[in-house]
């Protein structure tokens, strides 16, 4: 059974580098045509993509956060990791990571999100 | 990148038929057959419902299906259950490269 665990902070103070985890088991990042990456969803709004990561390292972000993401794979621990530097209070939200299967076009699954705040 | 334009609620009743419609632009769902749907429970992450417009993964019903009319794409929920309320979202591929979001329809089961 495919899972996703996200971890990090859960508070960091603005104008801080967030630094999230996202550890997966019984997938393979490096079978072709699979991704995983990260979505956020602010309290009681929609949510908003961030950036995925491929089989072959293809890397894609969000145009309006791209100066303020990074994300890579270590394949050798299943992890993935997202960078989001110069946090404000407006980019409090869950943060979840999700896999795209190499069959599916759209993230297939998703982990339990992690509730990161950001505030003085 | 603008959101995707959801109803911000639609409701039914009990083995009824509900249908939620999401309309974007040339950037994104005219020029792309690639919109997928998801259900979201209170404190839950997202379900993938529908991919590719019209595709269920394994495992979800037959009562979730999907469609797609020159810019608006529509989940179309059949034999409505109490289980089915919940908020929706569609996403749509864009011509950034990216994928893009619909702000959400939350489905009141009556």
């Amino acid at each position: 059974q495919i899972t996703l665990t996200e971890s990090g902070p859960t508070l960091v103070k603005p104008t801080e580098t967030l630094t999230l985890t996202c550890t997966f088991s019984d997938f393979s990042l490096t079978t072709s045509g699979v991704g995983v990456g990260w979505i956020r969803q602010p309290p009681g709004k929609a949510p908003e993509w961030l950036a995925f990561i491929y089989w072959d390292d293809d890397k894609r972000y969000s145009p309006s956060l791209k100066s303020r993401l990074s994300i890579f794979k270590d394949i050798s621990k299943s992890q993935v990791v997202l960078t989001m530097t110069n946090m404000d209070p407006v980019d409090t939200a869950t943060y979840y990571c999700a896999h795209k299967p190499w069959n599916i076009i759209s993230p297939a699954h998703w982990g339990q999100g992690i509730l990161v705040t950001v505030s003085s | 990148q603008s959101a995707l334009t959801q109803p911000a609620s639609v409701s039914g009743s009990p083995g009824q038929s509900i249908t939620i419609s999401c309309t974007g632009t040339t950037s994104d769902i005219i020029n792309y057959n690639y919109v997928s749907w998801y259900q979201q429970h209170p404190g839950k992450a997202p379900k993938l419902l529908i991919y590719e417009v019209t595709k269920r993964p394994s495992g979800i019903s037959n009562r979730f299906s999907g469609s797609k009319s020159d810019d608006t794409a529509s989940l179309t929920i059949s034999g409505l259950q109490a289980d089915d309320e919940g908020d929706y979202y569609c996403t749509s591929y864009t011509t950034n490269d990216a994928w893009v979001f619909g702000g959400g329809t939350k489905l009141t089961v009556l």
